[in-house]
């Protein structure tokens, strides 16, 4: 059974601050990195897809990858109440199980005013 | 473009009863998945479909969950009988291949009295 481990949560962080979650895999083949948000009640939506070593930005949001240290972050700058949410590490697997999904159990996050 | 529809949003049963649920992927994406998900855990892959063919199921507890995806487009996934554990949120979502994005629709809740 793959891994995909996030830091517990949850996360409380101020209006305008930095939010820093954390997530690490087991399978070291892997190639497909993805953030999904999931409102309360709601079902995940893609905020970030990385592929690559590095970072990359998209708005308020910067994804980093680490492949040789198994490894993938997402920072959420000037953090709003409307990004209150859990937000799930998702890592495709290339070994036996070709091509699954993996998703961690996610961090919730809350943004207070 | 339209997105994953799903159906029927809630549906409350007795154990021991069927139930079934639809889902009709986005146009053109070939792999389509059927996730489950507990309250404070991530999603968990039942079945993934490439096309018509499904590709990864070994997750799926085949003595009373069966699924199919006539066509390579619209799936349904069948439990019979239900027992009260599998009362939790039904995730389909589909991509357009295994390596890309899901897109997730809005899940069914199900709750099994």
């Amino acid at each position: 059974q793959k891994e995909v481990e996030q830091n517990s949560g949850p996360l409380s962080v101020p209006e305008g601050a930095i939010a820093s979650l954390n997530c690490t895999y087991s399978d070291r083949g892997s190639q497909s990195f993805f953030w999904y948000r999931q409102y309360s009640g709601k079902s995940p939506e893609l905020i970030m897809s990385i592929y690559s070593n590095g970072d990359k930005e998209d708005g308020r949001f910067t994804a980093q990858l680490n492949k040789a240290s198994q490894y993938v972050s997402l920072l959420i700058r000037d953090s709003q109440p409307s990004d209150s949410a859990t937000y799930l590490c998702a890592v495709v697997d290339r070994g036996s199980t070709l091509g699954r999904l993996y998703f961690g159990r996610g961090t919730q996050l809350t943004v207070w005013p | 473009e339209a997105g994953v529809v799903q159906s029927p949003r809630y549906k409350i049963i007795e154990k021991k009863q069927p139930v079934a649920f639809w889902c009709n992927p986005i146009s053109g994406h070939n792999t389509l998945y059927w996730y489950l998900q507990n309250l404070g855990q991530g999603p968990e892959l039942l079945i993934r479909y490439e096309n018509e063919e499904a590709v990864d199921d070994s997750q799926l507890p085949k003595d009373r969950f069966s699924a199919e995806r006539l066509k390579g487009v619209d799936s349904t996934l069948k439990i019979q009988p239900a027992e009260l554990g599998d009362s939790a949120v039904y995730l389909c979502a589909s991509s357009f291949d295994r390596e890309s994005p899901l897109h997730f629709g809005n899940g069914t809740r199900l709750t099994v009295t």
